[in-house]
């Protein structure tokens, strides 16, 4: 199992919807979590990170955390064509170490 | 204020030829990392730098070297390049902010023929 899943994608939604992307991960221990963007041919960038249980919201993004089913997510309200890009989740685990996980290919249709 | 940069931004190489690849950053940030990045494998740690001075083996070493010159550099040398080694290579630094984010930088795109 890898330490930090998500599914690939691509992810397609049309402009204005949810989108809703995934990750789960295997060290329970884990007490930090973030969210990257990744524009094609770009360097990633954090845009949110969440560290206890329940929502944190910024703007149109929310992470939802839940330590007990070792799942974490982004929900993106309202999306937009800009929105399109690769998601990465990242885990920092017991080592102290940053795992990602292969990242979610999301496309906003206009 | 820069953030973090990295040199070059790309590089084709030759089997067995050997290249480093170079990123400062101007954040006073203690924590530096190399990272490579390929196609349906995420972002995968090469090497780190938790402090000037001090570096450690990350999930994917082997074929590579390090050496943190200073607080602001962190330097990542392939001996013998192979066409493993081909993949999008970033530099990362970090400093504790309240947030502990990693900060990437542009990226060089390497390719070993």
């Amino acid at each position: 199992q890898k330490e930090v899943e998500q599914n690939s994608g691509p992810l397609s939604v049309p402009e204005g919807a949810i989108a809703s992307l995934n990750c789960t991960y295997s060290d329970r221990v884990s007490q930090s979590f973030f969210w990257y963007r990744q524009y094609s041919g770009k360097s990633p960038e954090l845009i949110m990170s969440i560290y206890s249980n329940g929502d944190k919201e910024d703007g149109r993004f929310t992470a939802q955390l839940n330590k007990a089913s070792q799942y974490v997510s982004l929900l993106i309200r309202d999306s937009q064509p800009s929105d399109s890009a690769t998601y990465l989740c990242a885990v920092r685990n017991q080592g102290g170490k940053l795992i990602f996980g292969q990242g979610t290919e999301l496309s906003v249709k206009p | 204020n820069a953030g973090v940069t990295q040199t070059p931004k790309f590089q084709v190489l030759k089997t067995g030829q050997s290249m480093t690849l170079q990123c400062a950053q101007d954040m006073n940030h203690n924590s530096m990392y190399w990272y490579r990045q390929d196609p349906g494998m995420g972002l995968r740690l090469i090497y780190y730098s938790a402090s000037e001075g001090t570096t450690d083996k990350g999930e994917v070493p082997n074929g590579y070297n390090v050496s943190r010159l200073n607080k602001r550099e962190f330097s990542l040398r392939l001996e013998s390049a192979a066409p493993s080694q081909t993949s999008v290579y970033f530099c990362a630094s970090s400093g504790w902010d309240g947030t502990d984010t990693q900060y990437f930088g542009p990226g060089t795109r390497l390719t070993v023929l």
